[in-house]
């Protein structure tokens, strides 16, 4: 099952700097987004979500853009900092489902260094 | 700030045993979830609880899975007779409501360990 992918395993960016962080999903019945953060032995912290009727959306240092055409939603930080090392998700789920059943990606592993 | 909490953190127990994970949700949410992250995989969705039944779940919750909310507080994921495979971090996670887009918020997971 690989409705949503996220194929940068691990992506490595200095202090200050912009973090991109890609998704790419296949099922066209997803209508929100949303990423999370996750450190180790911790639960998935929500961050941003971004529903199909907008392509962009932000929070202080992070943005979320969605492009429905071409099924691709990515996350920006800036500036990244080395207490956003974590590993973040995208999910995605679907109003025939109620949004109830978030379908994530496998990871995005980030780390900042000072 | 509300915090979904999560109990025990680590369960270990022996294959055919029945286990209980609990949750406490957070207080004024109204949708209930059950996520799994198996070592090195993604998080997968389990089951979905409103209003004291199940709204959704996936194939992965069959007959050996249950759910239940047996008071104000908390929410529970039984196992009835665990196999290896089980072994897994276990996610509570709650909701707001229904109107459309609402965020969950996630627990600090369980770790099974299925001997």
């Amino acid at each position: 099952d690989q409705q949503v992918k996220q194929n940068s395993p691990s992506l490595s960016v200095q202090e200050g700097r912009i973090s991109i962080l890609n998704c790419d999903y296949t099922n066209s019945m997803f209508d929100y987004f949303l990423w999370y953060k996750k450190y180790p032995a911790e639960g998935p912290t929500f961050l941003i979500s971004i529903s199909s009727i907008k392509d962009k959306n932000e929070d202080g240092r992070f943005t979320v853009f969605l492009n429905k055409s071409a099924k691709h939603l990515s996350l920006h930080i800036v500036p990244s900092q080395p207490g956003d090392s974590a590993v973040y998700f995208c999910a995605a789920s679907a109003e025939n489902t109620g949004f109830q059943k978030l379908v994530f990606g496998t990871g995005t592993r980030l780390l900042v260094s000072p | 700030e509300p915090e979904v909490t999560q109990t025990p953190s680590h369960q270990v127990t022996q294959m055919g045993q029945e286990v209980i994970l609990r949750c406490v949700p957070i207080s004024n949410h109204l949708y209930f979830y059950w996520y799994r992250q198996i070592l090195g995989q993604k998080v997968e969705f389990l089951v979905s609880f409103y209003n004291n039944e199940i709204s959704e779940k996936s194939e992965i919750f069959d007959d050996q899975f249950s759910v239940e909310r047996p008071d104000g507080s908390n929410f529970t994921l039984k196992i009835r007779s665990t196999k290896l495979e089980d072994s897994a971090m276990y996610f509570c996670a709650s909701s707001e409501g229904w109107q459309g887009i609402n965020e969950q918020f996630f627990g600090p997971g369980t770790r099974l360990t299925v001997l």
